[in-house]
């Protein structure tokens, strides 16, 4: 079993519409969960951080965390063609190290 | 403000040559990582470091070697390239993550092809 499992998509939804991105843990000691956009050719970076389990809210993006289901997502609301890209969620146990999931492409067509 | 500079940006090997990557980052951050990313296979590690002078091995190391004589780089070597190695790399940078807002910074990517 990897240690993070990943939607793998690709998901095409219309201009507007709610996107949905999720990913599954095994490891119980992760404590610090990510999301990245990845754009074709380019590097990741990073767009929502979170720590707790619960909701973290940031313009159109909101990230949920349930550590009790081992369980994380990712909602873009009122999709725009800019969102179109790979999402990843990464999450870590320790300072330094990253584990990502396997990603999911998005495209939101116009 | 550069952030991560990764060189090549593109760069085509023939099996059981040998190259460098070179990643240089500008922020001061005492961790260093390299990752390779394979189509729906999310990011890999390969190695990475804590600070000058100390290298660790990460999911996927064997075929590759690094040193980190300094904070700001972090090379990647390439030995007897196989087509396995056939990727995108990325070299990233950051400073702990236990704390809200750190983050790690990736550079743009080197894409090799080994033929």
């Amino acid at each position: 079993q990897k240690e993070v499992e990943q939607d793998p998509g690709p998901l095409s939804v219309p201009e507007g519409a709610i996107v949905s991105l999720n990913c599954t843990y095994s490891n119980s000691a992760f404590q610090y969960f990510m999301w990245y956009r990845q754009y074709s050719r380019k590097g990741p970076e990073l767009l929502m951080y979170t720590y707790s389990s619960g909701n973290k809210e940031d313009g159109r993006f909101t990230a949920q965390v349930d550590k009790s289901s081992k369980y994380i997502s990712l909602f873009i609301r009122d999709s725009q063609p800019s969102d179109s890209a790979t999402y990843l969620c990464a999450m870590s146990a320790n300072d330094y190290k990253l584990s990502f999931g396997a990603g999911t492409t998005v495209t939101v067509r116009a | 403000n550069a952030g991560v500079t990764q060189t090549p940006k593109f760069r085509i090997l023939k099996i059981g040559q040998s190259m460098t990557l070179q990643c240089a980052q500008d922020m001061n951050h005492n961790y260093m990582y390299w990752y390779r990313q394979d189509p729906g296979m999310g990011l890999k590690l390969i190695y990475y470091s804590v600070g000058a002078g100390i290298t660790d091995k990460g999911e996927v190391p064997n075929g590759y070697n690094v040193s980190r004589s300094t904070t700001e780089d972090f090379p990647l070597r390439l030995e007897l390239a196989a087509p396995s190695q056939t990727s995108v790399y990325f070299c990233a940078s950051s400073y702990s993550l236990f704390r809200e807002g750190n983050t790690i910074y990736f550079g743009e990517g080197s894409w090799l092809t080994v033929v």
